[in-house]
């Protein structure tokens, strides 16, 4: 069946760090992926998407790109904010969605 | 656009209990889809209805149900409830294209506390 692992977490980072979280999936067929935020006391909000291989998703400064050859979508950002801390899920749509278990990140000012 | 939105956001119920949550889809939707979130299991698909019909289910017991109505709002029911089903449950609502891509949009959650 279709499934998505992403890196555990819990991830602390400084303001300005690099940030990356890793995301490969098993699916068959060619799904969609997303990367999904949770804000504290809220409900998921998409970050990004990308509907095929190649396909690079961005959004707010986050990037992530379909690799097909790896099965992955890992999500990135060059500078983070005290405001990106949050829980991260990457998921596919194939159609139905399959979310991975979610990574919470911590950023410090 | 109004986005999707659930009643009520937050729910205290005792074990042995029924209770129905509701979701209202972005207007033009017509599916919608729930999901169940805990510390321990994340994020669990329980099912879709579209056009009023279930299209999609996930590995729940018969205790959870849900309906769909003409207009798209759906609810969302859980019987003889026990102390484990405290836990946040998400709708999501999309167009319902049945292609690979399906983005769904979330509502903020009813946070279900069974004492």
């Amino acid at each position: 069946g279709n499934s998505v692992t992403q890196m555990e977490g819990p991830v602390t980072l400084s303001e300005e760090a690099f940030l990356t979280i890793n995301c490969t999936y098993t699916a068959t067929g060619y799904p969609s992926l997303f990367w999904y935020v949770q804000y504290p006391g809220e409900g998921l909000q998409l970050l990004l998407k990308a509907t095929k291989a190649d396909d690079k998703g961005s959004n707010k400064g986050f990037e992530a790109t379909y690799r097909k050859e790896t099965t992955s979508f890992h999500l990135e950002k060059g500078s983070v904010q005290v405001s990106d801390s949050a829980v991260y899920f990457c998921a596919l749509s194939a159609p139905k969605l399959s979310f991975g278990a979610g990574t919470t990140v911590t950023v410090r000012a | 656009k109004a986005g999707v939105t659930q009643t009520p956001r937050y729910l205290i119920k005792t074990r042995g209990q029924q209770v129905t949550l509701s979701c209202s889809p972005i207007s033009g939707h017509r599916s919608v889809s729930w999901y169940q979130q805990t510390p321990g299991q994340g994020l669990q698909f329980l099912f879709e209805y579209f056009s009023e019909t279930q299209r999609n289910k996930g590995n729940f017991p018969g205790r959870f149900s849900g309906r769909q109505f003409s207009n798209s709002r759906s609810e969302m029911n859980v019987s003889t409830l026990e102390l484990g089903d405290s836990a946040l449950y998400l709708c999501a609502s999309s167009f319902g294209g049945r292609g690979t891509y399906n983005e769904q949009f979330f509502g903020p959650g009813t946070r279900l506390t069974v004492l």
